[in-house]
């Protein structure tokens, strides 16, 4: 009965490869994130979507694509990985924009 | 832009005693203030959130904060330090002056706690 669940757990990948993280949520919520913590453990909002819609993309290179099938999913896309993208990816989700947000495992992903 | 400062990267304190880590942030209209915690190798767990109500909030695990206006504040407290609470605590801070549906994280405070 995991709410927010997220696959791979650990991603190990060589530079310029291209690969996706998968995020769902069983919690029937209208709105999902994703965050990247650095290695300072440094947590920023990447994207947000509303009920399969973008609503907010942050300064994040367009090697990163989000894509939400339907309200449960939030994929993340990275195309042409670099070194600097290694860290830990974060998806979220939450029913209404002053509420709690409720977070996933997260995906550690290393690029050699 | 709000921002949320934390201060202190890292908190020691003896197991039993105060636990106080701060937490300032900047917006000019109250914005909601979070609390989480993320222990080694997990994601985030809300630990309590301030949504202009009480301005004394109680949370999980004898955690409790205070929503203070006049010094833009939301320091987060817990009268007795166990061995367990050691992890990363972050605040959060949404809605106010961006208005997003998002949060902005402080950097966080690393608490240790010692036998």
């Amino acid at each position: 009965d995991t709410a927010v669940s997220q696959t791979p757990k650990y991603l190990v990948t060589q530079m310029g490869n291209d690969k996706s993280i998968k995020c769902e949520q069983n919690l029937g919520h209208d709105t999902m994130y994703w965050y990247k913590q650095d290695s300072k453990k440094f947590l920023k909002i990447m994207f947000s979507y509303n009920n399969k819609e973008l609503i907010i993309n942050e300064t994040v290179p367009n090697r990163f694509s989000p894509k939400s099938p339907d309200k449960a999913h939030l994929n993340l896309h990275i195309n042409s990985l670099e070194l600097g993208d290694s860290a830990v990816y974060f998806c979220a989700s939450s029913q209404a924009w002053d509420n709690e947000q409720f977070f996933g495992p997260g995906t550690r992903l290393t690029v050699l | 832009a709000q921002s949320v400062t934390q201060l202190g990267s890292h908190v020691s304190v003896s197991e039993g005693a105060l636990v106080l880590l701060r937490c300032n942030y900047s917006s000019s209209v109250p914005p909601y203030l979070f609390w989480y915690v993320q222990y080694p190798n997990q994601g985030l767990q809300l630990l309590l959130k301030y949504t202009s109500a009480a301005t004394l909030v109680k949370g999980i695990n004898g955690f409790e904060a205070e929503f203070k206006k006049s010094e833009t504040s939301f320091h987060l407290t817990k009268p007795s330090a166990h061995m367990s609470d050691a992890a990363e605590y972050f605040c959060a801070v949404s809605g106010g002056d961006s208005g997003y549906s998002t949060l902005t994280f402080g950097k966080g405070t690393m608490l240790l706690v010692s036998p």
